[in-house]
């Protein structure tokens, strides 16, 4: 099993340009997540999905938007990227029976 | 608001020393707790976790941690540390009825000195 990847590992953005992180599972997990890490702040919850076609709003959902339109895929969008989204960005999955979530190996971001 | 609090941004200990790492979650419920670590450049790797039971968890890689009710705490321990401890340490919680969603402290960043 690969377990939780993400794509791509390192992106940089100009400001107002978009783009689209993918996460993949092959854990068949019902619950996938999407967190953002800045220095000093831990991580922050950007979106959740519960399910194939259901996502909700996290912590810090502003600028952001996500799609689960299969099970092992959570799509996080940046339709106008801005210098505030420059941040590391991790994908997590787990499974309904369990709290352990399994993180992916993360994607830096950087938004000039 | 739930909230995870890691005091200690920045620790250094020497190779073989004992290590702790502090936890605090706010008042309440007892959530489930865990502590990931994260490696330069890698994701995060659970090292153990609490839901109930014996309050001395032991985890992956030598570590264990003890929870305290009366204190609000989740502390992480090491007797000895080893070079390749040197990373980043988070302390995460579930709180009762947030869905699932974890909680994360601001984590730790540990130096280990030859």
């Amino acid at each position: 099993n690969a377990g939780v990847t993400q794509t791509p590992k390192f992106r940089v953005l100009k400001t107002g340009q978009s783009m689209t992180l993918l996460c993949a599972q092959d854990m068949n997990h019902e619950y996938m997540y999407w967190y953002r890490q800045d220095p000093g702040m831990g991580l922050r919850l950007i979106h959740y999905s519960v399910g194939e076609g259901t996502t909700a709003k996290g912590e810090v959902p502003d600028g952001y938007n996500v799609s689960r339109l299969k099970k092992q895929n959570f799509l996080l969008g940046l339709e106008s990227a801005a210098p505030s989204q420059t941040s590391v960005y991790f994908c997590a999955s787990r499974s309904g029976g369990e709290y352990e979530q399994y993180f992916g190996p993360g994607t830096r971001l950087t938004v000039t | 608001a739930q909230s995870v609090t890691q005091p200690d941004i920045h620790i250094t200990v020497s190779e073989g020393a004992s290590l702790e790492l502090r936890c605090n979650y706010s008042y309440g419920a007892t959530p489930y707790l865990f502590w990931y670590v994260q490696s330069p450049g890698q994701g995060l790797q659970l090292l153990l976790k609490y839901f109930s039971g014996d309050t001395l968890v032991q985890g992956i890689k030598g570590f264990e941690a003890e929870f305290k009710r009366s204190q609000s705490s989740f502390n992480l321990r090491k007797p000895s540390v080893h070079w390749s401890d040197a990373a980043e340490y988070f302390c995460a919680a579930r709180f009762y009825n947030q869905g699932g969603k974890l909680i994360f402290g601001q984590g730790t960043e540990l130096s280990v000195k030859p």
